[in-house]
């Protein structure tokens, strides 16, 4: 079974540069996360949908951030303009959640960013 | 800013041997969870726990949930190279909803 798919694995940009990640979440999943991991912060949830719609963006740092999910099976996250700072590795992950929510997410292999 | 505190940042051990971590927090957790990074990988679901003073094992892997809900180990026996990698715990605040807190992480490095 494909897990979370992510693009794409790397990206070398220069600064003032939009970004554009992408995530196609498990298929029957509803909900859908993105994190952000850094050796200084670690791991730090971003924002997180649940059947499409944003129910938690407190985490997004400010607003060069962005996070959309048009349909079930796609996820955006931009970055516009990017910065040195925003340099990391950019995780989406999702799970199945039917009121009682086990915590158990399946991350997908990231998407590293690096902004010049 | 994290609320969990996770000890030791890394280990090295010989091939074979016992290994624990754990994490704490001053704030009270309604779950605990243990992930665990491979290079160039997400995190994996290791073991999940719902119940303080819950004790669950996942082959070589035992974690517990403290029974103060601040508190959670991961024991690993026998470790064998495979077991090299980032673990994770990460826990659910109580009145947080969906919203997981991670740990800095646990390298892990396994000596033949």
């Amino acid at each position: 079974d494909a897990g979370v798919i992510q693009s794409p694995r790397h990206e070398v940009t220069e600064m003032g540069q939009e970004v554009t990640l992408r995530c196609k979440p498990i298929s029957g999943h509803n909900s859908l996360f993105w994190y952000r991991q850094t050796m200084m912060r670690g791991l730090e949830l971003l924002i997180y949908f649940n059947n499409n719609v944003p129910i938690d963006d407190s985490g997004m740092p400010e607003d060069r951030f962005s996070a959309k999910m048009p349909n079930a099976s796609f996820s955006t996250l931009k970055i516009q303009p990017s910065e040195p700072r925003d340099s990391a590795v950019y995780f989406c992950a999702s799970s199945f959640y039917a009121g009682v929510d086990t915590g158990e997410l399946f991350f997908g292999e990231g998407s590293r960013l690096t902004v010049l | 800013g994290q609320q969990l505190n996770q000890s030791p940042q890394s280990m090295f051990i010989q091939e074979g041997e016992d290994v624990s971590m754990n994490c704490t927090s001053s704030s009270i957790f309604n779950t605990w969870l243990w992930y665990k990074q491979d290079p160039g990988e997400g995190p994996v679901l290791l073991i999940a726990l719902y119940k303080a003073g819950e004790l669950t094992s996942n082959g070589r892997l035992t974690a517990q949930f403290g029974i103060t809900r601040k508190d959670s180990f991961l024991n690993i026996s026998a470790s064998i190279p495979s077991d090299v990698g980032i673990y994770f715990c990460a826990g659910q605040l109580r009145g947080s909803a969906r919203q997981l807190t991670f740990g800095s992480g646990t390298q892990l490095t396994v000596l033949p």
